[in-house]
C-alpha cells in the first residue's frame, strides 16, 4: 500500500487566493482526519469524516475553511480567501473505525505571502 | 473529556545515553495510548500502542513504554539513543466508546540527541 497520499507537498500562494489539498487515504480505512500544525499551536484536529460523512468539524478555524469527501478516496481541505496566518503544515491521516491508530500522510507545507 | 500532558517540552541528551519522555492523560473511561514519532519534515509515524494486556509495550527503533493506570501515565524510554532518533514524539490518548474514538495529540516533545 502506498500509505495515506497528499498533494501538493509545497505550496505557495498570494494572499486572497484560493488553495485546495488534496489527500488519498489508504484504501479500506473509513475514518480521514485533517490537522494543522504550527509552531505556536501545535496539531490542531480541523475535521474528521467517517463513512466520508463529516462527525465534528469544531476545529475548522472560519469559514474560509472548507473539507469535502465525495467518495472513500479522495478528500478535499480548501481555503477561500487564503491569509498569512494560514500558512503551516497541513496533514491528512487516515484510519478504520475503531481502537486503531491513525497513518499521517506527509503533509502539504502551505506558505501564503 | 481526554486531555494529555507532555510534561517536557524539549529534552536533551548525549548519543548512547538512556531517555525517558513523559507522558500523563486524563480519562474517566477505557483508555487506549500511542506513542508517535515525527522526523523532521515528514509526517507522524506510529512508534508502539498500548491497547490492553501486558504494561509493558514495545515499539519500532527500539523504544518502550509502560502503561500505569495508577498514575495515569504512558512514559516513553529507550535505554540508549542514537543521533536517528532526534525527532519530535507526540503521546495521544484515545477515548474509545462503542463504535467512535479519536486520538488526542499532546504538544510533543522535543528529543535532540547530540554526539
Amino acid at each position: 500500500d502506498a500509505g495515506v497520499i497528499q498533494s501538493p507537498r509545497h505550496e505557495v500562494t498570494e494572499m486572497g487566493q484560493e488553495v485546495t489539498l488534496r489527500c488519498k487515504p489508504i484504501s479500506g480505512h473509513n475514518s480521514l482526519f485533517w490537522y494543522r500544525q504550527t509552531m505556536m499551536r501545535g496539531l490542531e484536529l480541523l475535521i474528521y469524516f467517517n463513512n466520508n460523512v463529516p462527525i465534528d468539524d469544531s476545529g475548522m478555524p472560519e469559514d474560509r475553511f472548507s473539507a469535502k469527501m465525495p467518495n472513500a478516496s479522495f478528500s478535499t481541505l480548501k481555503i477561500q480567501p487564503s491569509e498569512p496566518r494560514d500558512s503551516a503544515v497541513y496533514f491528512c491521516a487516515s484510519s478504520l473505525v475503531g481502537p486503531y491508530g491513525y497513518t499521517f500522510g506527509s503533509g502539504t507545507r502551505l506558505t501564503v505571502v | 473529556a481526554q486531555s494529555v500532558t507532555q510534561l517536557d517540552s524539549q529534552v536533551p541528551v548525549f548519543e548512547e545515553a538512556p531517555v525517558e519522555l513523559r507522558c500523563n492523560y486524563s480519562s474517566s473511561v477505557s483508555v487506549y495510548l500511542f506513542w508517535y514519532v515525527q522526523y523532521p519534515n515528514q509526517g507522524l509515524q506510529l512508534l508502539l500502542k498500548y491497547l490492553s494486556g501486558s504494561t509493558l509495550v514495545k515499539g519500532i527503533n527500539g523504544f518502550e513504554a509502560e502503561f500505569n493506570k495508577s498514575q495515569t501515565s504512558f512514559h516513553l524510554r529507550k535505554p540508549s539513543v542514537h543521533i536517528s532518533d532526534t525527532a519530535e514524539y507526540f503521546c495521544a490518548p484515545m477515548n474509545y466508546g462503542g463504535s467512535q474514538g479519536n486520538l488526542i495529540f499532546g504538544k510533543g516533545t522535543k528529543l535532540s540527541v547530540k554526539p
